[in-house]
């Protein structure tokens, strides 16, 4: 997992205020998966993108989060009007190519609202 | 979407000893992967493993497509392997990689 960059690695918000969580994929790699992880539970997906294309954003929820992943500079996970429950780990992965390829996690972002 | 089951959830070990951590999934997959995650929470790539047997040091894992299932042993284990166990899968016909909910190890000296 080494050459995934997320930053910043702890955040503190207080309720309403925003979030914005960066990844930096591995160099040569053009598809960057998001996922959050509740203290003691497993990683849930949120979204997949490859450069400047949402391809599945399924496990988002539909309102104050939104991901994009521009054609230059690194992808980005947004959360609007935090709440105490949004308070998790988010990871960020990246792989070279669609499917059948190992995927790499960065260190995660930790999310704190109080 | 697929459903991913690790067992056990939890396991305690004495340093030396050996396990089997498995990893049971309900439907085909392109790719399987194991994660130790540490207690720090980096989540560190142990095995890409979508069918066969594989070896690295203490660590082996073997991944049986059609019976849908992977193993993953870890032989003397030292305290340095406690920390959570994933298996995820990326399914056939998905784009993203289910979790399971993992198996937590602790390694006592």
């Amino acid at each position: 997992n080494a050459g995934v960059m997320q930053n910043p690695r702890h955040l503190v918000r207080r309720r309403g205020q925003e979030a914005r969580l960066r990844c930096s994929p591995m160099k040569g790699h053009s598809h960057v998966y998001w996922y959050r992880q509740l203290p003691e539970e497993g990683l849930k997906f949120m979204v997949y993108l490859q450069k400047e294309n949402i391809i599945d954003e399924s496990g988002m929820p539909k309102e104050r989060f939104s991901a994009e992943f521009p054609k230059e500079g690194p992808s980005i996970l947004r959360i609007q009007q935090v709440v105490r429950g949004d308070s998790a780990a988010y990871f960020c992965a990246s792989s070279p190519q669609e499917s059948g390829n190992t995927i790499y996690f960065g260190e995660g972002s930790w999310l704190t609202v109080v | 979407g697929i459903q991913v089951e690790q067992s056990p959830p939890d396991l305690i070990l004495q340093e030396g000893a050996n396990s089997t951590l498995r990893c049971n999934f309900s439907d085909s997959v392109n790719n399987l992967q194991w994660f130790h995650q540490n207690p720090w929470g980096q989540l560190i790539n142990l095995f890409y493993i979508p069918s066969g047997t594989k070896q690295n040091g203490r660590l082996s894992a073997t991944t049986v497509a059609t019976e849908r299932y992977s193993l993953l042993y870890i032989s003397s284990s030292q305290t340095t392997d406690s920390g959570v166990y994933f298996c995820a899968v990326e399914q056939r016909t998905g784009n993203q990689f289910y979790f399971g909910t993992g198996t937590s190890l602790t390694v006592i000296p």
